[in-house]
């Protein structure tokens, strides 16, 4: 159980370009998921939280209209990535925390690698 | 605010040695930390966490912690590792009710030679 999925995995796009990353919850309701940021070599970097049904709360430094996050259901939560350009190349993780039962732990996806060209 | 340091970047070992991965934390609240690894290409995994309970936890594949609160420090144990222990360890800090927003250590390498 607790099963979080991301897709794609891997996504090229050229500059100037959208990207969408959607980040799910396969087997339990996630009122929270959280986005992070994974540099190579460095850590992760919190992006966003994003609550059910209202507006995400962004780090700071963080630009809200750039990376644009839709948690539009308990199982589903989407980053997009407007405009892409090569700075943006990154590998992007989510994490989604249940809402009963193991509700204080935070499961993590596999990524998604973007690649603005 | 809380954050957690991990002494090492790099870590190397023969396989059947003891791992020691090193974390110490600072936090105003009594903290959960938690140790995850990231395997090449793959997600997140936990490998265990303390959340006020026993101070000495145990994990996943034979790892263990203990929270030292005068030390500060939640150092990562192993007594013996394997090939398949090489990935990337990241120390975790979270404030209050776990699974608020994690902070990120920045990460120890582990090397494991036969």
């Amino acid at each position: 159980g607790a099963v979080v999925s991301q897709h794609p995995s891997r996504v090229i796009c050229k500059s100037g370009t959208s990207v969408k990353i959607e980040c799910r919850s396969l087997d339990f309701q996630a009122t929270t998921m959280f986005w992070y940021r994974q540099f190579p070599k460095k850590s992760l970097m919190l992006m966003a939280t994003s609550n059910e049904g209202s507006k995400a709360t962004y780090e700071q430094g963080v630009e809200k209209d750039k990376f644009l996050i839709n948690h539009a259901s308990l199982t589903l939560s989407t980053l997009t990535v407007t405009s892409a350009h090569p700075e943006d190349s990154s590998f992007y993780i989510c994490s989604a925390r249940g809402s009963s039962g193991r509700k204080n732990e935070q499961f993590f996806g596999p990524g998604t690698r973007l690649t603005v060209l | 605010a809380q954050s957690v340091t991990q002494l090492d970047s790099h870590v190397s070992v023969s396989e059947g040695t003891p791992v020691l991965l090193r974390c110490n934390y600072s936090s105003s609240y009594s903290p959960s930390l938690f140790w995850y690894v990231q395997h090449p290409n793959k997600g997140l995994q936990l490998l265990l966490k303390y959340t006020s309970a026993a101070t000495l936890v145990k994990g996943i594949n034979g790892f263990e912690a203990e929270f030292k609160k005068s030390e500060t420090s939640f150092h990562l144990t192993k007594p013996s590792a394997h090939m398949s222990d090489a990935a990337e360890y990241f120390c975790v800090v979270s404030e209050g009710q776990a699974g608020t927003a994690l902070i990120f250590g920045k990460g120890t390498t582990l090397s494991v030679s036969s």
